[in-house]
């Protein structure tokens, strides 16, 4: 069990476009989500931590109007992209748990953007 | 502030060997950390965890050691295989990220 699926797995977008990026626990309830980026060669750096029926919480230099995070569900957070611009290329990568912070995160497969 | 890092940024090992993969950190609060696996082009997978009033654990062909007073965790790999190959990161808490070793397994 926990399964997190992410989608799309790959995705290229024009500079100015928005994109969004679903997140979805499959056989389990996750009251929280985090959303990570990670750069080629780098590790995983915490963008959002991502609460069921609440304003998600931005880690700092993360701008939230750009980044806009939607935990509507206790199955499904939504990352989207504003504006993207080319320096926004990135591996993003979501995870959720089934419990609380001293219980193994489940990651989503990732999501590679690409902006031309 | 807090940090988790790693020692060193790549691995090479013969295939057999045990593999020994380091991790610092700075918070000497943090009582829960979790090693990671990372294939290409996936996301991180669980390996093993530890609590902070463990010093040991040990699951299938991977052991987890927390030295609590120099504030370091390693990730032992017993009989390293060609599938090992990945990048390990270690967390603490379970959502912030060390740096990550590249271990790379030689036939």
């Amino acid at each position: 069990g926990a399964v997190v699926s992410q989608h799309p797995s790959r995705v290229i977008c024009k500079s100015g476009t928005s994109v969004k990026i679903e997140c979805r626990s499959l056989d389990f309830q996750a009251t929280t989500m985090f959303w990570y980026r990670q750069f080629p060669k780098q590790s995983l750096m915490l963008m959002a931590t991502s609460n069921e029926g609440s304003k998600a919480t931005y880690e700092q230099g993360v701008e939230k109007d750009k980044f806009l995070i939607n935990h509507a569900s206790l199955t499904l957070s939504t990352l989207t992209v504003t504006s993207a611009h080319p320096e926004d290329s990135s591996f993003y990568i979501c995870s959720a748990t089934k419990g609380d912070l001293k219980s193994p995160l489940h990651f989503g497969n990732g999501t590679r953007l690409t902006v031309t | 502030g807090e940090s988790v890092g790693l020692h060193l940024p790549t691995l090479s090992v013969q295939e057999g060997d045990n593999s020994i993969i380091n991790c610092a950190y700075s918070n000497s609060a943090s009582d829960y950390f979790i090693w990671y696996k990372q294939e290409s082009g996936k996301g991180p997978q669980f390996i093993i965890d530890i609590r902070s009033n463990m010093d040991k654990r040990q699951g299938q062909r991977v052991t987890v050691l927390l030295n609590k007073t120099v504030k370091h965790l390693s990730l032992q790999i017993a009989a390293t295989q060609p599938g090992d190959s990945a990048v390990y990161f270690c967390a603490e808490k379970s959502m912030r990220f060390g740096a990550g070793t590249r271990l790379t397994v030689k036939p």
